[in-house]
């Protein structure tokens, strides 16, 4: 078994929609939970950054964390064509080694 | 500010040749790690080091070998090219396993014939 989980999808939905995105984790020493965007041929970029449960902000983006449940999420309001890409949610421990889900590829269709 | 360079883009490999994968990042970050991305199985880390002279192994790093001679370099060279070392190879950056996430590079595409 994987240390995280994700859903591969492809997940597709139409312009303006939430996006949920989710990812499970099997290790509790992990303390640090992330999610990466990546755009086909690119390298993943920075989406959220968080290392406590609850919620975390920025502009569209919520990233929500229950590691009580070992559950990660990540939400997208007003979705756009342009967050059409593949979404990781990636945990780390304190030596800053990073576990990656598989991704998931989301389209979100105009 | 650069952020992280890899070189090359891309390269195509015979079976059995060695090459270094070159990366290098201009935000004096001390935590360095490599990747290798196949399809379906997302970034699996190679190898990672948290400073210079410190490496330590990932959780693939069978045929790669790393060095960290300055905080700015972290080097990954193929021992003997094998068509199971076709992939993409991220490098990515940090300032420590506290910050604010890791920084990647654009990636170098292998392909080993």
């Amino acid at each position: 078994q994987k240390e995280v989980e994700q859903d591969p999808g492809p997940l597709s939905v139409p312009e303006g929609a939430i996006v949920s995105l989710n990812c499970t984790y099997s290790n509790s020493a992990f303390q640090y939970f992330m999610w990466y965007r990546q755009y086909s041929r690119k390298g993943p970029e920075l989406l959220m950054y968080t290392y406590s449960s609850g919620n975390k902000e920025d502009g569209r983006f919520t990233a929500q964390v229950d590691k009580s449940s070992k559950y990660i999420s990540l939400f997208i309001r007003d979705s756009q064509p342009s967050d059409s890409a593949t979404y990781l949610c990636a945990i780390g421990d304190s030596w800053g080694k990073l576990q990656f889900g598989a991704g998931t590829q989301v389209v979100v269709t105009p | 500010n650069a952020g992280v360079t890899q070189t090359p883009k891309f390269q195509v490999l015979k079976t059995g040749q060695s090459m270094t994968l070159q990366c290098a990042q201009d935000m004096n970050h001390e935590y360095m790690s490599w990747y290798r991305q196949d399809p379906g199985m997302g970034l699996r880390l190679i190898h990672y080091s948290v400073g210079a002279g410190i490496t330590d192994q990932g959780e693939v790093p069978n045929g790669y070998n790393v060095s960290r001679s300055t905080t700015e370099d972290f080097p990954l060279r193929l021992l003997s090219a094998a068509p199971s070392q076709t992939s993409v190879y991220f490098c990515a950056s940090t300032r420590g396993a506290a910050s604010d996430g890791y920084t990647f590079g654009s990636g170098t595409r292998l392909t080993v014939v």
